[in-house]
């Protein structure tokens, strides 16, 4: 089946440091991926659509400048979190995939800003 | 917009049981999935099952199936025989057939099946 590579799986960074994750789809290409957030306990959180090639759509209340997404290929979505604050500390997880065969999911990053 | 309600924010069963997850949403689409996820503590998510909204046969994968009421808009996962390894966050989630891709979730209802 589909296979999504997220990684870092944990990064702890430096308030101020910007901070990228990777988005792979190993077996397949992604012309869409989808990024979220998640807190503890919570439901996921959609932040931004990652489209191939072009400029990726961003949900109500995210910032564009802080969360800067890039899909630059069929196969790799990048989200940088740019000048860290312990408020951006959370769970990330990227997805891809065949919307009606159902989304594949990266394993998740735990970003913790120090 | 779309809404998907899980009004179970916690359950428990004894291991081997059946236990019904339930899950109901709003749209004023005719034609749309639904799926169930699965986020055991590792936190990776993975897909449990999917329901087309056009066919009327509820969709089953092994000891997991599903209820799918599409007048009533409800959409619950019953699990039969449940193992520990079922322990997990239960998510539904409810995605537009054309060209909106995106996933609508419900707030999640936490499965603890007791040895």
């Amino acid at each position: 089946g589909a296979v999504v590579s997220q990684h870092p799986s944990r990064v702890i960074c430096k308030s101020g440091t910007s901070v990228k994750i990777e988005c792979r789809s190993l077996d397949f290409q992604a012309t869409t991926m989808f990024w979220y957030r998640q807190f503890p306990k919570k439901s996921l959180m959609l932040m931004a659509t990652s489209n191939e090639g072009s400029k990726a759509t961003y949900e109500q209340g995210v910032e564009k400048d802080k969360f800067l997404i890039n899909h630059a290929s069929l196969t790799l979505s990048t989200l940088t979190v740019t000048s860290a604050h312990p408020e951006d500390s959370s769970f990330y997880i990227c997805s891809a995939g065949d919307r009606g065969s159902g989304y594949t999911f990266g394993s998740g990053t735990r970003l913790t800003v120090v | 917009a779309q809404t998907v309600t899980q009004s179970q924010p916690e359950m428990s069963v004894q291991e081997a049981e059946t236990v019904t997850l339930s899950c109901t949403y709003d749209t004023s689409e005719n034609n749309y999935y639904l799926f169930w996820y699965k986020q055991p503590p590792s936190r990776q998510m993975i897909l449990v099952i999917r329901q087309e909204a056009y066919k009327q046969q509820n969709a089953t994968e092994n000891r997991f199936s599903v209820n799918f009421q599409k007048a009533a808009k409800s959409f619950s996962l019953k699990i039969s025989d449940s193992q520990l390894g079922d322990t997990a966050m239960y998510f539904c989630a409810f995605m537009k057939f054309f060209r909106n891709y995106q996933l609508i979730w419900g707030a999640g209802t936490k499965l603890i099946i007791k040895p």
